[in-house]
């Protein structure tokens, strides 16, 4: 089992670029999400998806769109790019009750 | 509703305990408990839930006042390998989102 797969693992953009972020889990877990971890501010939820076919947003879901493709699938989208999206991008999955494992992370730098 | 942690950071010297709290204004479900090193994802640690007991391997453990909406973790004995960010994440009944806290800087000297 590969757990939990992110990519890219770096990413550099210009501001009003878009990109998106790919992930990925073998777990067979149902809920998925997507974190934004910055300096002194800690996990901070942007969205997630609690079945396949189901999303809804967390603490920071602006300037971001999320899509679940499949179980197994959830990616996040940058349409437009601004310098404070810059951050440590962490996609997280669990099945029920139980803990959430997180993939390796994306660190996405906007110039 | 994001729990509050607290110390924001603690040192300590190799064999020293180390107590990180973790609270919440809203009634939990359940209280999980992760350390990420610098540069890596967080790992996770040990799930307290509602109505269960305190958790525990070796030298890391926790507890889970329902009453108060606390958790506490306890780390004893404590190894160079303990130093890290600690964070609590919190569940409320319900709810399918896991709210960390901003997280608790452990560094652990020789």
């Amino acid at each position: 089992n590969a757990g939990v797969t992110q990519t890219p693992k770096f990413q550099v953009l210009k501001t009003g670029q878009s990109m998106t972020l790919q992930c990925a889990q073998d777990m067979n877990h149902n809920s998925m999400y997507w974190y934004r971890q910055d300096p002194g501010m800690g996990l901070r939820l942007i969205y997630y998806s609690a079945s396949e076919g189901t999303t809804d947003k967390g603490e920071v879901p602006n300037g971001y769109n999320v899509s679940r493709l499949n179980k197994r699938e959830f990616s996040l989208r940058l349409e437009s790019a601004a310098p404070s999206q810059t951050s440590v991008y962490f996609c997280a999955s669990k099945r029920d009750t139980e803990t959430q494992y997180f993939g390796p992370g994306t660190r996405l730098l906007v110039l | 509703q994001q729990p509050v942690q607290s110390p924001q950071a603690v040192i300590l010297r190799e064999g020293e305990d180390a107590v990180i709290n973790c609270s919440s204004s809203k009634a939990l479900y359940s209280v999980h408990w992760y350390r990420q090193k610098h540069g890596e994802a967080p790992v996770f640690l040990m799930i307290l839930l509602k109505g269960g007991e305190q958790k525990g391997h070796e030298k890391i453990s926790a507890s889970f006042n329902e009453k108060k909406q606390q958790s506490s973790l306890y780390l004893t004995a404590s190894q160079l390998s303990y130093s890290g960010t600690y964070f609590c994440g919190t569940v409320q009944g319900g709810s399918e989102k896991l709210v960390f806290g901003k997280g608790t800087k452990l560094t652990v000297n020789p």
